[in-house]
Order: C-alpha cells, then structure tokens, then sequence
C-alpha cells in the first residue's frame, strides 16, 4: 500500500509570510498533483508534476517534484489571506491495472490572517 | 469552464436503505471515479470506470457498492443497505485520457442515521 504523508497538518500565519507544505513518500509515484479544497467543495487541481526534479510555478506557488519522484513541496510567496484552505497531495502510479488511482495524503489546513 | 456535477449535494437516509449517488462526468472523459472522504479523514478512494466496465476498486468497495453509467452521461453510485459508516462526503471525478484534466465534482454528503 503506497502512502503519502503531508507536512505539516496546520498551518497559520501572517499575511506576506512565505510557508513551504512538504509530501513525503517511500514509494515512487508516476506523478503527484496538488488540489486545493475548500469546506463543502470537491478539491480543484492545482497541478501536476510528472519529471523527477520538475518545478512548476503558479503566479505565487511553487511546486517541486523531487528528483526521485517519491516527494513533493509546495512553496507559497508572500501568502494573502485568499490563500486561505486545505492544499492536498495526491499521487498517481501509471502502468499495469492502474486506471489512474489517486493516492492522497492527509491534507494541510493552511490559514493567513490579515 | 467545464465541471462534473454532483446530486444531491446532500442525502440523509435511514440505515439499512438503498441510496444512490449521481454524476454527470464532463463529457469528453473517458475515466470515471468515486472517491470518499469521512469526516477529517483522507480522500481515499472507491472505484474506477473505464470502458463501460469497473476497472479498479479499493478494499472499501464491497458487495454493498455498485456503479453504473446507465445512459452514457451519468455516472451513478449505489449503496444497497446503508450503515452508519458508510457517512462521508462522497465525490466523483473524470479525466481524459491524460492527468491534467483530472476534475472533482462538489460531492454529496451522505448522512446515515
């Protein structure tokens, strides 16, 4: 069973702080996506990263695949209060019976005050 | 912006009733999934549909669970006789053929009493 690991679970800060969310895994995922959910709603894709060592960049977000694909970091900038919400991790091994299974982790409540 | 959509948003049932969840998936996927996520808990997942067929299911996924695309719109998922942990949000989800399209619906709340 492959497991992901999010860190840390909460996290509050000032507005204009930088914060760093980190997935760990000792499994090697095909990809990893980040999903942003907020109460009573369906997580949104935010990204998907699929190359060991890949950054992609979200206007203030920062997302890295680590380059033995087994974790991923989420970097914010000078975070805004609209920031505000639960980010997740999931990953995705491609190949024999999968049809594309998402593995997720346990999320990370982020809140920014004013 | 094309969206997968849930009903209800929300259903309460007595337990040991039959519920049934429905989906209208975004029209040009091709994979289709339920996922569930209890009350502080994971998102984890149920079931995967490709090709008219199941293709994948979780342990979670047992004789009390069936999907169906009835009419090749809607994506439907059944609960024969509800128990009180079966309580959760529960999700559907598409994609394409690849993972950027991967979209969530809103979800139905589930409440068995």
């Amino acid at each position: 069973t492959q497991l992901l690991e999010q860190s840390p679970q909460f996290l509050s800060i000032q507005e204009g702080e930088n914060l760093t969310v980190y997935c760990n895994s000792s499994s090697v995922f095909s990809s990893l996506q980040w999903y942003r959910q907020e109460p009573g709603e369906g997580p949104v894709l935010l990204v998907t990263v699929v190359t060991g060592g890949e950054v992609k960049k979200l206007k203030r977000l920062t997302f890295q695949f680590g380059d033995a694909r087994k974790d991923s970091s989420l970097h914010i900038t000078a975070a805004q209060p609209g920031d505000t919400g639960l980010y997740l991790c999931a990953g995705y091994n491609a190949g024999g019976t999968s049809y594309g299974k998402l593995t997720f982790g346990q999320g990370t409540i982020l809140t920014v005050h004013p | 912006e094309p969206e997968v959509t849930q009903t209800p948003s929300h259903q309460v049932t007595q337990m040991g009733q039959e519920v049934i969840l429905r989906c209208v998936p975004i029209s040009n996927h091709l994979y289709f999934y339920w996922y569930r996520q209890i009350l502080g808990q994971k998102v984890e997942f149920l079931v995967s549909f490709y090709n008219n067929e199941i293709s994948e299911k979780s342990e979670i996924f047992d004789d009390q669970f069936s999907v169906e695309r009835p009419d090749g719109s809607n994506f439907t998922l059944k609960i024969r006789s509800t128990k009180l942990e079966d309580s959760a949000m529960y999700f559907c989800a598409s994609r394409p053929t690849t993972f950027y399209g991967y979209t969530f619906g809103s979800g139905t709340r589930l409440t068995v009493v």
